[in-house]
């Protein structure tokens, strides 16, 4: 079955940088787009990035613009977010998601001093 | 991008029917049947209920359905049940070619 696995959240400080992973398994990696999507705590969901199967074709979020950046290895069936200059309002959790249908479980990050 | 605008909160009592609306604009909701809808229980990640307007994916009752009519999509959970009970999400595609998800329902079984 469809697996996504997320790692790589953490506490990190304003103005810091992380990179989130997420394994994949289960389905043929490299056939579909692939997105992140967030959800700050008690708050809703917000789609922050998408990246397509050759990897090709990539876009934002206006609040994530120029600051975080989606990657793939279809080679290693992974999918990465780089992730910088990190503020307060970036705090959430973080969702892998095989569009539309399959999501991971979720790393939270947390950016506080 | 704004968020697609939907109630706040719906609430029924068990075996009856629920509609949730989800307003967006034409460019987005009234510009492709590319609308989502997600259904997410406290602590846990968000499950696809339908795609596309209006297919249920494998494995979702038939109790849930979707629709669309100009700039507003709709799910309605028809034989209200306890275990509905849980956020929804409406999302849709838009002409920049990004995903704009909708503002949350909390579904309140009576």
């Amino acid at each position: 079955q469809v697996q996504l696995v997320e790692s790589g959240g953490g506490l990190v400080k304003p103005g810091g940088s992380l990179r989130l992973s997420c394994a994949a398994s289960g389905f043929t990696f490299s056939d579909y787009y692939m997105s992140w999507i967030r959800q700050a705590p008690g708050k809703g969901l917000e789609w922050i990035s998408y990246m397509s199967s050759s990897g090709s074709t990539i876009y934002y979020a206006d609040s994530v613009k120029g600051r975080f950046t989606i990657s793939r290895d279809n080679a290693k069936n992974s999918l990465y977010l780089q992730m910088k200059s990190l503020r307060a309002e970036d705090t959430a959790v973080y969702y892998c998601v095989r569009q539309p249908d399959s999501w991971g479980q979720g790393t939270l990050v947390t950016v506080s001093s | 991008q704004s968020a697609l605008t939907q109630p706040a909160s719906v609430s029924g009592s068990p075996g009856q029917s629920i509609t949730i609306s989800c307003t967006g604009t034409s460019g987005d909701v009234g510009a492709y049947n590319y609308v989502s809808w997600y259904q997410q229980h406290p602590g846990k990640a968000p499950k696809l209920m339908i795609y596309d307007v209006s297919n249920r994916p494998l494995g979702v009752s038939n109790r849930f359905s979707g629709s669309k009519s100009g700039n507003t999509a709709s799910l309605t959970i028809s034989g209200l049940q306890t275990e509905d009970e849980a956020d929804y999400y409406c999302s849709s595609y838009t002409s920049g070619s990004t995903y704009v998800f909708g503002t949350g329902t909390k579904v309140t079984v009576l």
